[in-house]
């Protein structure tokens, strides 16, 4: 398994700002993941972040609006950028340390409301 | 259609009670499949992963049927810590993790 932190909790912001989620784990993984997760709904992956490579992002996602960092194997961030109030949701790093198709860990989440 | 669909729930069942949780995805090449638990205002947890014997773990046994494409999630002697919102979770080697919508379950006294 994995113990995943991260910051900040949570965050109130006005429109048009930028904000940074930091995703910290444990131990060293090479895959990790960023989903949002908005009211009331299911979990939506935004992007597959691998050190040593540009993220890769999912239909709907784009790294101008999105852009991450993976800077080694135990830290990430992403970046919600010029936000508008449909951006709020949260959002959840996530870390597979088996590998493509095991079990992921989830970090606590970011819930993020812009005004 | 969407990729991962579960009973749409909520489920209000009695405590002691047996529930059994549906869950059909569309993607045959799909090779990986686990039931997730989300409690309000919580990350998603790993239950269990599910394996073509089917497999259990407790009071909880998850079963999948590849020819059906289905996966299914059953609670034994309910009790009132097992409410929460159930994620059916499917994966394909090489690529994502696709998330169901869910199915709530309250467990009343």
């Amino acid at each position: 398994s994995a113990v995943i932190s991260q910051k900040p909790s949570r965050d109130i912001c006005q429109r048009g700002t930028s904000l940074t989620i930091q995703c910290q784990v444990d131990s060293q993984v090479t895959m990790m993941f960023w989903y949002r997760q908005q009211p009331g709904q299911s979990l939506t992956l935004i992007a597959t972040a691998n050190q040593g490579s540009e993220a890769t992002y999912e239909s709907g996602f784009v790294i101008d609006k999105f852009p991450i960092s993976r800077p080694n194997l135990t830290f990430s961030t992403l970046t919600v950028s010029n936000m508008s109030p449909e951006d709020s949701s949260i959002y959840l790093c996530s870390v597979a340390p088996g590998g493509a198709g095991e079990t992921q860990y989830f970090g606590p989440g970011t819930r993020l409301l812009v005004l | 259609r969407k990729e991962v669909e579960q009973d749409p729930g909520p489920f209000n069942v009695p405590e002691g009670a047996t529930v059994a949780f549906n869950c059909t995805y569309s993607n045959s090449a799909s090779q990986s499949f686990f039931w997730y638990r989300q409690d309000c205002r919580k990350e998603p947890k790993l239950l269990m992963s599910v394996y073509s014997s089917g497999n259990e773990d407790g009071r909880f046994t998850a079963q999948l049927n590849r020819a059906s494409q289905y996966i299914s999630l059953l609670i034994r002697d309910s009790k009132l810590s097992d409410s929460a919102t159930y994620l059916c979770v499917v994966n394909d080697y090489g690529q994502n993790f696709v998330f169901g919508p869910g199915t709530r379950l309250s467990v009343l006294p």
